[in-house]
């Protein structure tokens, strides 16, 4: 059982790049939802959806763009990629049922 | 930033001793959890209170918790060596995981 995918596990991009970081859930899962992780920081909510057409901003959002066009599907649009994204990333989905989430194993992202 | 702290940010014991470590929030929330996180690795959820319990276990952890205080406290009995990850508290003020509040982490040591 697969649980929360993150593709690319690492990157490396330059300064004014975009890129799509990916995640996929295979269990049929209504909310999803991206987080990045920065050193004693913990984690804090960029974007999250509550199903298939509908996402909201949450924490800190700037720089970032989401979309949901399937259930399984979430991707993080970086638009222009700045050093302060250096991050690590993770994506999480839940059901609506309870409050426990499922994270992906991350993708970390370094812009230079 | 309504991230909730945790303290204390390091923790160093050895194996078979107790690990107590300490999370306070900011705002009147639905749920508290604790979730585990492995070097390089995803979260994992380990237990869960509700805003109208004070105590709950589940095998070796014990998670207490202060709505008038706004504090959590969660034990881990008899450490392991395997027990040592970083330990991060959650709320939720909507009973979902769509949108969780972190706070910013504990990091666990056992050594033998």
């Amino acid at each position: 059982n697969a649980g929360v995918t993150q593709t690319p596990k690492f990157q490396v991009l330059k300064t004014g790049q975009s890129m799509t970081l990916q995640c996929a859930q295979d269990m049929n899962h209504e909310y999803m939802s991206w987080y990045r992780q920065d050193p004693g920081m913990g984690l804090r909510l960029i974007h999250y959806s509550v199903g298939a057409g509908i996402t909201d901003q949450g924490e800190v959002p700037n720089g970032y763009n989401v979309s949901r066009s399937t259930t399984e599907d979430f991707p993080l649009r970086l638009l222009s990629a700045a050093p302060s994204q250096t991050s690590v990333y993770f994506c999480a989905s839940s059901p609506h049922t309870g409050p426990e989430a499922f994270f992906g194993q991350g993708t970390r992202l370094t812009v230079v | 930033s309504q991230q909730g702290e945790e303290d204390p940010q390091a923790l160093s014991i050895q194996e078979g001793e107790n690990a107590t470590m300490n999370c306070s929030y900011k705002t009147s929330i639905n749920n508290l959890q604790w979730y585990r996180q492995n070097s390089g690795r995803g979260l994992v959820h380990l237990i869960l209170i509700r805003s109208n319990e004070r105590e709950k276990h589940s095998g070796r952890l014990r998670v207490t918790l202060d709505t008038s205080k706004k504090s959590s406290s969660l034990l881990i009995t008899a450490s392991r060596a395997a027990d040592t990850a970083s330990y991060f508290c959650a709320t939720d003020t909507t009973g979902t995981a769509s949108k969780l509040t972190f706070g910013t982490g504990t990091r666990l040591q056992v050594t033998l």
